[in-house]
């Protein structure tokens, strides 16, 4: 089974300049979910997907960012414009449901640096 | 708000010993806590759970304890082993999905 694919891997922009990440779920799951994860952190929760709609986004900083899933597969998460506090990694996961035992399966990251 | 805490930010053990990592949170609402294994350069991994009706949970070498009066879990791998070294995370889950991660204790396991 495939794994939460993600790209790119590494991105390194301007301040000021926007940048977007994507994400493809394992196939079948519904739910998907955006997290940053600063240096030192523990990965924190931006947005929370089930299938194409929103469940969860208070702690998306909204006049910047930005996320869709369409069609309730890919995602994209858009930083417009970024600011130098944006620099982390940006984790994308995907579950098959969304509660309790159900667990999130995360791909490998998208690294961003902001200079 | 950091409603789970990994006081420890790395940890050395001698191959073969135990390795004991620590977890405290602060919301009673949490009905569900996990550990993640993360490899350098790679996303986390699910490793373990336990839901709070429970005080215990074993997979093979890997034991969580659960312990809601302290608010407090922890990890146990024994034996360990070098490719165990990684950063483990503990989060946990309030009933509407809401999960919060602790920052991370890096286990190191020297041969």
């Amino acid at each position: 089974e495939a794994g939460v694919a993600q790209s790119p891997r590494y991105k390194i922009i301007e301040k000021r300049q926007s940048v977007a990440f994507w994400c493809n779920p394992i196939s079948g799951h519904a739910t998907l979910y955006w997290y940053q994860q600063i240096l030192g952190q523990g990965p924190k929760l931006l947005i929370q997907f089930q299938n194409n709609g929103v469940v969860d986004d208070s702690q998306l900083p909204k006049d910047r960012f930005s996320a869709e899933r369409l069609k309730g597969v890919d995602s994209t998460l858009k930083i417009q414009p970024a600011k130098l506090e944006d620099s982390a990694v940006y984790l994308c996961a995907s579950s098959f449901l969304a509660g309790g035992a159900d667990t999130q399966y995360f791909g490998p990251g998208t690294r961003l640096t902001v200079l | 708000d950091q409603q789970v805490k990994q006081n420890s930010p790395s940890l050395s053990v001698q191959e073969g010993r135990i390795s004991i990592l620590n977890c405290d949170y602060t919301n009673s609402m949490f009905d569900y806590f996990l550990w993640y294994k993360k490899y350098p350069a790679e996303g986390p991994t699910f490793l373990i759970s336990i839901s709070s009706i429970k005080d215990k949970n074993e997979d093979g070498r890997f034991t969580v304890f659960l312990n809601k009066s302290a608010k407090h879990l922890s990890l146990h791998i024994v034996p360990s082993q070098p490719g165990d070294s990684a950063v483990y995370f503990c989060a946990a889950k309030s009933p509407n999905n809401d999960m919060r991660f602790g920052a991370g204790t890096r286990l190191t396991v020297k041969p």
